[in-house]
């Protein structure tokens, strides 16, 4: 079977903290892409990643992908109230268009 | 330049009941995927059309079914609905680009069978 297990699962912080957000796979991707999604909506596309060891960022967003393109994480950096929402990393593996997503984390930033 | 869009917004029906959903992919999109969203979990890949054909089917069974037309605009049909049909329908359009895969989505469909 084909997972991405994101960790944590649920995060809850202060306005102003940072926070680093993991997405791990055994398969191989071509590359990945992470989305927020707000209750009752669609995923926002946030990132696409396709290179091993690339790192993009975007503004307090910054993406990584790992070297043997099997993880990739998300880190935010003095995090914001407008940060809050459902997180997911996706992708297909390698050699199939079974696009799957991960498990989600779930961000609240208090204010 | 439009997204993607999804019709209708909302939908109640019945248990064995059939329903369609639809979706126009984003301008320039020429692959179309549907995703099924239970609350609180992530989208579950259905399937991908891309020139008028299936080509890739996720874990769901014969009850779902699609259609891609040649303006590239896909249909999702669902037949004898079960209860844990309910839930949200995403449909999602991207561009055959290589290595990419980026989806873009649309708004869904919120989908209750009773």
């Amino acid at each position: 079977t084909q997972l991405l297990e994101q960790s944590p699962q649920f995060l809850s912080i202060q306005e102003g903290e940072n926070l680093t957000v993991y997405c791990n796979s055994s398969s191989v991707f071509s590359s990945l892409q992470w989305y927020r999604q707000e209750p009752g909506e669609g995923p926002v596309l946030l990132v696409t990643v396709v290179t091993g060891g690339e790192v993009k960022k975007l503004k307090r967003l910054t993406f990584q992908f790992g070297d043997a393109r099997k993880d990739s994480s998300l880190h935010i950096t003095a995090a914001q109230p407008g940060d809050t929402g459902l997180y997911l990393c996706a992708g297909a593996p390698r050699g199939t268009y079974k696009y799957i997503f991960g498990t989600g984390t779930r961000l609240k930033v208090l204010a | 330049d439009a997204g993607v869009t999804q019709s209708p917004t909302h939908l109640i029906k019945t248990r064995g009941q059939q329903v369609t959903l639809r979706c126009s992919p984003k301008s320039g999109h020429d692959t179309v995927s549907w995703y099924q969203q239970a609350l609180g979990q992530g989208p579950q890949f259905i399937f991908q059309y891309y020139e008028e054909e299936e080509r890739q089917r996720g874990n769901f069974p014969d009850r779902f079914s699609g259609h891609q037309f040649p303006n590239y605009s896909s249909e999702l049909n669902v037949n004898a609905l079960l209860l844990g049909d309910s839930a949200l329908y995403l449909c999602a359009s991207s561009a055959v680009e290589g290595v990419r895969n980026e989806q873009y989505f649309g708004p869904g469909t919120r989908l209750t069978v009773t």
